[in-house]
């Protein structure tokens, strides 16, 4: 079976920082492209960053730009999200996503998510 | 920078046709993609490429496109499609991905 399973989620004091992980299993991580996602309480989704199958391209949601990081190793089949800078803001739910098509045919649309791990950012 | 704007509430009766809207200018430009997302659960993607349907969600789920709009479709409604439905497209000029508001779909 395809799956994701994000993991790192913890609860971190303003300014901290943390790194989620993403396990991919039950499909060839290296041929596909990834996507954050994220939800805070009570409010809709957003998208916070993306990166191609090989790492070559990244891009962010401005509310991330220079405090999150994200890349993967192919080798290991995880993809990850570097937080520093954390605010009360980034309190939310983080999901992992697959992008559809493969290589360097990837499109951005997200076809298998994980089940998410909660960022609280409290003092 | 592209917005993308959904209604934040469509009701219908089981057995009628429900239709979400979700308009923006990136869509001139690029897909449109559409997203079931239930309470304590994962996203699901029901809709990708305006109107392509991935394989296992049911035929009553239908998108098209229109200009600036993108529609999803829902004929049929089963009082298991009540949710909330998010649609998505591309900015490309970052690229960065945009989601709708979101929609909360009641059957009545």
């Amino acid at each position: 079976d395809v799956q994701l399973v994000e993991s790192g989620g913890v609860v971190v004091q303003p300014g901290g920082s943390l790194r989620l992980s993403c396990a991919a299993s039950g499909f060839n991580f290296h041929d596909y492209a990834m996507h954050w996602v994220r939800q805070a309480p009570g409010k809709g989704l957003e998208w916070v960053s993306f990166i191609n199958w090989d790492g070559s391209t990244t891009s962010y949601a401005d509310s991330v730009q220079g405090r999150l990081t994200i890349s993967r190793d192919n080798t290991k089949n995880y993809l990850f999200l570097e937080m520093r800078s954390l605010r009360i803001e980034d309190t939310a739910l983080y999901y992992c996503a697959k992008a559809g098509g493969a290589g360097s045919f990837y499109e951005y649309y997200m076809d298998v998510w994980g089940k998410g791990t909660t960022v609280t950012v409290s003092s | 920078s592209y917005e993308l704007t959904q209604p934040a509430s469509v009701s219908v009766s089981p057995g009628q046709t429900a239709r979400i809207t979700c308009s923006g200018e990136a869509l001139s430009k690029q897909y449109g993609y559409w997203y079931q997302k239930k309470p304590g659960q994962a996203p699901v993607l029901v809709i990708y490429r305006d109107r392509e349907r991935p394989s296992g969600i049911p035929e009553r789920f239908s998108g098209s496109s229109s200009g600036t709009t993108v529609t999803l479709t829902i004929s049929g409604v089963q009082a298991e499609d009540e949710s909330d439905y998010y649609c998505q497209s591309t900015d490309s000029s970052g690229p960065y991905q945009l989601f709708g508001g979101g929609t909360k779909l009641t059957v009545l």
